[in-house]
């Protein structure tokens, strides 16, 4: 799986857009972009996926660059529930014994 | 719609004794099945998972065994734990979608020996 570089933290107030980089300069062509989170104590959590276009669901957005090399997640309207540890992760579609490899991850503080 | 449960949520246990935690899913068929470990400030390691009733593969060597004894019920148990088995324990599933494979995961148990 190709690597993943975020930012360790950033902060955001509360009711604005939340943007968190991620490069993945040696991504490949069949690998897709993941974004999971982990509130504290709490399981990870599943946000989106994508390949090449952009994808948006009911949590987030999910902006990938035309080259592929990086991508942005978006929480249009960041709440204090959002204040999580952020896993960018690329990987290619495998089988049943996929297993999530989480690095660092960017840790988002969501400010009253 | 999917959820998954795992009990108990914490557990406190001395050294040398069994471990049983329990994870079940409902509303999906045929998933396939994780247990995860999450020490202290580490990341997630893949202990365990599975495609069916019964079929259980390992990921490392381990004082932990699995089992899947339902479609929607997997278990993981130990017969003396260690120190070095505290944790955050986490099961998840999967289903294939178009080739690739999201993972949702449990509320997580954590797990101290004492």
């Amino acid at each position: 799986d190709a690597k993943t570089t975020q930012p360790t933290s950033m902060d955001c107030a509360e009711g604005r857009a939340a943007n968190l980089p991620c490069n993945h300069s040696t991504i490949s062509g069949n690998e897709y972009v993941y974004w999971y989170r982990q509130i504290h104590s709490q399981g990870p959590q599943y946000i989106i996926h994508g390949l090449k276009n952009n994808e948006t669901n009911e949590m987030a957005s999910l902006i990938i660059t035309e080259d592929r090399k990086s991508s942005t997640l978006i929480l249009p309207h960041a709440t204090l529930r959002d204040t999580a540890v952020y896993y960018c992760i690329v990987r290619a579609p495998t089988g049943a014994n996929s297993k999530l490899t989480f690095g660092k991850g960017i840790t988002l503080s969501v400010r009253p | 719609s999917q959820t998954i449960h795992q009990w108990p949520a914490t557990l406190v246990q001395p050294v040398g004794s069994p471990l049983s935690l329990e994870c079940t899913v409902e509303g999906t068929s045929n998933p396939n099945l994780y247990w995860y470990r999450q020490a202290a400030g580490r990341g997630l390691q893949l202990l365990f998972y599975s495609v069916g009733i019964g079929q259980i593969s390992s990921e490392v060597p381990q004082n932990l065994s699995a089992s899947r004894p339902q479609d929607r019920q997997f278990i993981l148990s130990s017969k003396k734990l260690l120190l070095s088995d505290s944790g955050f324990y986490l099961c998840a599933w999967s289903v294939a979608s178009w080739g690739y494979y999201e993972q949702y995961f449990g509320p997580g148990t954590r797990l101290t020996v004492t």
